[in-house]
This record gives structure tokens, sequence and C-alpha cells, in this order.
């Protein structure tokens, strides 16, 4: 089992609609990661976070460690929002632990 | 300055061919990685470097052999890949010494070996 488990794989959704993926862990962490990356593209870091909720623009990130899960919300999606939407968490010092991702497609 | 900056962003490579991959920041983090990525698959850590000292090393061939010359720049060099190896090569660096600092990713090189 891995560490991380994400989940939906891969949504599909139209312009506007209220996106929720979900992130689920099995160890103990001090904060959690969301990141995003574009087909082809490099990665950009959208939240880090240790506790409660986190808010930017149309993104908002939640977490509950007391569940070992987090949720990545999207409002009024865009078809620019289509990405991949991956969670990670920091094992020891310095290495990532990476969700498999989820694979949005926001349709106009 | 709050990027990381790769490049090339693609480099096609002979089996028999060197190279190297750049990679460079100037917001003072003293962690500086290399990923590997595969299609469809998450970051895979290769290297990490720690005030210019390589502090992991995840198993990775000899082909490929980090080098970080100063704070700022990270590079990978190449030398007789695989086929196999074609990958999207990704740096990142971060705050070093606590848990509560984040990454910031460069935009990766895509390397093809023929």
């Amino acid at each position: 089992k891995n560490e991380v488990e994400q989940s939906p794989q891969n949504l599909t959704a139209q312009e506007g609609e209220f996106i929720t993926i979900n992130c689920s862990y099995s160890v103990g962490i001090s904060a959690l990661h969301w990141l995003q990356q574009h087909p082809g593209g490099g990665i950009v870091s959208l939240f880090m976070l240790s506790s409660g909720k986190k808010k930017h623009g149309r993104l908002i990130a939640t977490i509950n460690i007391q569940e070992k899960h987090s949720s990545l919300h999207i409002t009024a999606s865009h078809p620019r929002d289509s990405a991949v939407y991956i969670c990670a968490f920091r094992q020891g010092a310095q290495k990532l632990v990476f969700g498999q991702g989820t694979r949005l497609t926001i349709n106009p | 300055d709050t990027e990381v900056t790769q490049t090339p962003k693609h480099l096609v490579m002979g089996m028999t061919n060197k190279k190297s991959l750049k990679c460079e920041q100037h917001m003072g983090h003293r962690a500086m990685y290399w990923y590997k990525q595969k299609a469809k698959k998450p970051p895979e850590l290769m290297f990490v470097y720690s005030y210019e000292k390589l502090s992991i090393n995840e198993s990775v061939p000899s082909r490929f052999s980090p080098e970080c010359p100063n704070s700022s720049l990270l590079n990978l060099h190449l030398h007789a890949l695989q086929p196999e190896d074609s990958a999207l090569y990704l740096c990142a660096s971060s705050q070093e010494g606590t848990v509560g600092y984040g990454y910031t990713f460069g935009s990766g090189t895509r390397l093809t070996v023929v």
C-alpha cells in the first residue's frame, strides 16, 4: 500500500463546476504539499499546510491531521485548471513522498 | 528572484554522447534536488545536495553524475545513457534544516536518448 493515496485518479468536469481532489496518507506528518503540473511542464507548489485550511484565489486546501486526510478544492473551475494535481509530504529531512496524482480535465 | 531555472528545456542525445543539465536558483536555498519523471508517473528522487554536499543518492546509476559547484548551481552530467533514461528531469530547491519550508521546482529538461 502506498503511503499516499489520491482520489480520483482521473476527473473530467465542465467549466464552472466545483472540484474536489482527496489525499489520504498513512504516516504521521508535519506538513502536506499540494502541487500542480501542467502537461509537459514543471511543477508549481500550490500549498503547504500543516493544519486547518488555506485559500489562494479559487483554490482551497484543507487538512485534518488526526484523520490523515487532505482535500484540494477548486471553485468555478476553468479549462486552464486542467493539470495533474499531486499531494506530497516530506519524509525525513529532505525527501518528498508523492501521491500518484489526479489528472483533471475541465471542458469548456 | 523566486525561480528555479533549468537549461536546456529539451535535449536529444545519442547513447555515446556526454551532455549536462543545468539548474540555477538565487533564493538562497541550501538544499537542491534532482528528480526524474516518466510519463504519467510521479517524480522519483535521484539526488539531494545540502549545503553543496551530496546528502542523498537514491542508488542512481553512475552514468548520471551530479555536481554542485556553488550554492546557486546544480548540474547533472550525463554519459552513456540508455533509451530508458528518456524522461523529464526536474530540479528543485528548498530551505534547509526545517520542515516548515516549501519547495520550488524548475520547469524541467525533457531528455530523449536515441
